[in-house]
């Protein structure tokens, strides 16, 4: 599985949209991009998955460019209750292993 | 989303015991299913991977005489801690797939604290 580099923490204050870049040089023809949200005490929660340019839902944008050797979470308009642990994971989507990095603390502040 | 439900949410549990932990897949049915643990303010460590009516597969130095894992049907799998010690304690989670074209659902996790 490709190995994943994520910011350990981000700040950022309610109302503003929060750009998570992952960045993940060896990433394989196969490969799909896919982001968890993790709260303390809970599993992780499944956010969007993407394999190139641009996927949006209802809750995130998920931005990769052309050589997918990175991607970016991008969240709108964050509240308080987006404060949690965001996981970005790369692998086949047939995941025969799902592999965690340590992921980017995201802390919304009033 | 699929609903993965783990049980308990805690326990706790005397030195030397053994606890079962159960995930069930309440909307679908699991062809595989994992198991992680997390220490406090660590990332998930994956622990064993498990597809039904076949044995688990274990991550290098994860002790399957320890952590047994049973993928019984497709839509149960369990994680028995045997003779647990308080190194043991931890949260443990479990995710489950439909198939290889669908994300992993996860459950809530399962608080254990060896005493």
């Amino acid at each position: 599985l490709a190995k994943t580099t994520q910011p350990i923490s981000m700040d950022s204050y309610e109302g503003q949209e929060v750009n998570i870049t992952c960045s993940h040089n060896n990433i394989a023809t196969n490969d799909y991009i896919t982001w968890y949200q993790q709260f303390p005490s809970q599993g992780p929660r499944f956010i969007i998955q993407g394999y190139k340019t641009k996927v949006t839902n209802e809750v995130a944008s998920l931005f990769i460019p052309a050589d997918r050797k990175s991607s970016t979470l991008s969240l709108p308009r964050v509240s308080l209750s987006d404060t949690a642990v965001y996981y970005c994971l790369v692998g086949d989507k047939g995941y025969s292993t799902l592999t965690f990095g340590k992921g980017t603390m995201l802390l919304v502040s009033p | 989303g699929a609903v993965v439900s783990q049980h308990p949410s805690w326990v706790i549990c005397k030195s030397g015991t053994s606890v079962k932990i159960e995930c069930r897949s309440l909307d679908f049915q699991a062809t595989t299913m994992f198991w992680y643990r997390q220490f406090p303010k660590k990332s998930l460590m994956l622990m064993a991977t498990s597809n039904e009516g076949s044995k688990a597969t274990y991550e290098q130095g994860v002790e399957k005489d320890k952590f047994l894992i049973n993928h019984a049907s497709l839509t149960l799998s369990t994680l028995t801690v045997t003779s647990a010690h308080p190194e043991d304690s931890s949260f443990y989670i479990c995710s489950a797939k439909l198939d290889r074209n669908t994300e992993a659902f996860f459950g809530q996790g399962t608080r254990l604290t060896v005493v």
